[in-house]
């Protein structure tokens, strides 16, 4: 099985930081990695899909790179609405589509 | 608009069942794969069953595999999962996701639905 693993597990920033999250698998996924943001009580939200494509409506300080087994998240200026938790998932496996662990973004 | 909206769940006995259904609209059903997405009490996001909008491919994770059942019913647009021999550590916010196109990521998400296994 493919695992997922994210770090950090929790990233204090302020308002205008730039912020990357590092995704690793344990096997080449090649450029099949979605990311999604779930804001506290809330339902999880599709971000960025095949590594590095934005999904529609999502603003474009958001951005994901990488292949084979290491990708990152990067949001370019941390807004209010992006304290959150971003999770990564592998869809290399089609069978079992693994999440990482999360990565909680809280205030400094 | 797309939705799935998600009902069944509830409080059940450690050992016991619980049928989770998910009703879907906004978009044509019979296009696309359907998964269940859980996630316990403060806890992260684990992928739990899929199915193809045929029917006939089913897939399942390693933890639910054996005592959970996936299947739908295009007729009515439903999609359901049914839990049997529950233990404690099932006790999650069960999620009605769509997959995007063929691929096994997850472009809209239900509300949830509460299970909570305790006796």
């Amino acid at each position: 099985d493919i695992q997922m693993t994210q770090s950090p597990s929790t990233l204090s920033a302020s308002v205008g930081d730039r912020v990357t999250i590092t995704c690793r698998a344990s096997q080449s996924i090649s450029d099949w990695l979605a990311w999604y943001q779930q804001r506290p009580g809330q339902v999880p939200k599709l971000l960025i899909y095949k590594a590095s494509s934005l999904e529609s409506g999502v603003p474009s300080r958001f951005s994901g790179s990488g292949s084979g087994t290491e990708f990152t998240l990067t949001i370019s200026s941390l807004q209010p609405d992006d304290f959150a938790t971003y999770y990564c998932q592998q869809y290399k496996d089609y069978s079992r589509g693994t999440f990482g662990q999360g990565t909680k973004v809280e205030t400094k | 608009e797309v939705q799935l909206v998600e009902s069944g769940g509830g409080l059940v006995q450690p050992g016991g069942s619980r049928r989770l259904s998910c009703v879907v609209s906004g978009f044509s059903f019979t296009s696309y794969w359907i998964s269940w997405v859980r996630q316990a009490p403060g806890k992260g996001l684990e992928w739990v069953a899929n199915i193809k909008h045929d029917e006939f491919e089913k897939y399942y994770g390693d933890s639910v595999k054996g005592r959970f059942t996936i299947s739908r019913d295009n007729a009515k647009n439903s999609v359901y999962l049914q839990m049997n021999s529950l233990r404690a550590e099932d006790t999650a916010v069960y999620y009605c996701v769509r997959d995007r196109d063929a691929y096994n990521y997850f472009d809209y998400w239900g509300q949830g639905t509460l299970v909570t296994v305790s006796s």
